[in-house]
């Protein structure tokens, strides 16, 4: 089974932190990764994407994918309120060439 | 904005009755896939299409059919809902056709619970 992990938290984090949202991934064929962000009763949105080792930044927010570690991770600099959400890692490629979602990690930014 | 609508938004219905969820695209996008979200699960995918009348099954497709007669309609059946069915659905287009899935852009959600 392959599978994407992701600690389910929720993490908090203060108005103005980093928050560092973390993901692994078993399949080493999995070539693509996507972070989508989910409000509460609400459909996931595509918030950053990542195939190449290193960094990719977007305006406060950063990506960065290991492949040696199978790990991806997402920054979010200056963090706000409105940034609480559920976070949710997922992988493409690989044997299936399928999106794998993990179960996704719910930040909360405290005011 | 993809412009996908769903519906219905919330059914209610009983164990054994079918049930059929429409999804509907305004912008003749290639591929449309039926998602369902389940709490420790996460998002799983259960049919996908690639065009009008070619559709695959994804990792949890037992207890579902889908049909895709136009480009712009995918619906998901449950031809004799269970409890176990009792998810939020989600459909999802890729807005890249041919290129990658995972750029998705998903529907409001359909919330099914079968009693």
């Amino acid at each position: 089974q392959k599978e994407v992990e992701q600690n389910s938290g929720p993490l908090s984090v203060p108005e103005g932190a980093i928050a560092s949202l973390n993901c692994t991934y078993s399949d080493r064929g999995s070539q693509s990764f996507f972070w989508y962000r989910q409000y509460s009763g609400k459909s996931p949105e595509l918030i950053m994407f990542i195939y190449s080792n290193g960094d990719k930044e977007d305006g406060r927010f950063t990506a960065q994918l290991n492949k040696a570690s199978q790990y991806v991770s997402l920054l979010i600099r200056d963090s706000q309120p409105s940034d609480s959400a559920t976070y949710l890692c997922a992988g493409e490629g690989g044997a299936t060439n399928k999106l794998i979602f993990g179960t996704g990690t719910l930040l909360a930014v405290q005011p | 904005d993809a412009g996908i609508t769903q519906s219905p938004r919330h059914k209610v219905t009983e164990t054994g009755t079918p049930v059929t969820l429409r999804c509907h695209q305004t912008e003749n996008h290639r591929y449309m896939y039926w998602y369902r979200q389940d709490p420790g699960h996460g998002l799983r995918l259960i049919h996908y299409s690639y065009g009008v009348k070619d559709t695959d099954k994804g990792e949890v497709s037992d207890g579902y059919s889908v049909s895709r007669s136009k480009t712009e309609d995918f619906l998901l059946t449950l031809e004799s809902a269970t409890s176990s069915q009792t998810s939020v659905y989600f459909c999802a287009i890729s807005e890249t056709d041919g290129g990658t899935a995972g750029e998705l852009f998903f529907g409001e959600g359909s919330r099914l619970t079968v009693l």
